[in-house]
């Protein structure tokens, strides 16, 4: 089946440093990305859509100069948090979907970031 | 706007069935979905739907979806342990093509 696979799945980091989150489709391309942010015991929230070869998407209230998205080729899209800060700890899943079919979207594992 | 909306909690007997359901408010919904999740982990999508279709069935799995009432469910036959874990509705959107997801409902299989 369709696979997408993030990375890390776990960072701990000092306040004020750069992450980068990797979300790759690992056998089929996807023009679209997705990138959703879930706190505990919460549903997820999509934080902006990636599209290969042009511009991120964001979602009303999400910080474009925060989180940075790249999405250089058909099958990589890279989420970077910026200066992080403690309120920005929480788990980040990015979801691919496939540009044959179209749907549905496959998520990766997710990454946990903590900022201390 | 769109909204989904799913009970919180739901507590079975491993054997028995479980069904867990969802409300959605987007008529214009082309395809809906199930996802679960176990602690720590992403989403795995179990099965999904197509907004023209009444019934799918996948081995344990059943999606009953009455669009009139814009009433999605989920019927998990032989509940066992291992299908413990928070389950996520969720529609695509018709206007932009986004998932919109439900709160998730907790599913806790007793032995």
């Amino acid at each position: 089946g369709a696979v997408v696979s993030q990375h890390p799945s776990w960072v701990i980091c000092k306040s004020g440093t750069s992450v980068k989150i990797e979300c790759r489709s690992l056998d089929f391309q996807a023009t679209t990305m997705f990138w959703y942010r879930q706190f505990p015991k919460q549903s997820l929230m999509l934080m902006a859509t990636s599209n290969e070869g042009s511009k991120a998407t964001y979602e009303q209230g999400v910080e474009k100069d925060k989180f940075l998205i790249n999405h250089a080729s058909l099958t990589l899209s890279t989420l970077t948090v910026t200066s992080a800060h403690p309120e920005d700890s929480s788990f980040y899943i990015c979801s691919a979907r496939d540009r044959v079919s179209n749907q549905p979207q496959h998520f990766g594992d997710g990454t946990r970031l903590s900022i201390l | 706007g769109e909204d989904v909306e799913q009970s919180l909690f739901l507590s079975v007997r491993e054997g028995d069935s479980s069904v867990i359901n969802c409300t959605y408010t987007d008529s214009s919904s082309t395809y809906l979905y199930w996802y679960k999740q176990e602690p720590g982990a992403g989403l795995q999508l179990l099965t999904y739907i197509f907004s023209n279709m009444d019934m799918k069935q996948d081995q344990r799995l059943t999606v009953l979806l009455n669009k009139k009432d814009k009433h999605l469910s989920l019927r998990i036959a032989d509940t066992q342990t291992g299908d413990s874990a928070i389950y996520f509705c969720a529609e695509r959107a018709g206007n932009t093509g986004k998932l919109i997801f439900g709160q998730g409902t907790t599913l806790q299989v007793k032995p």
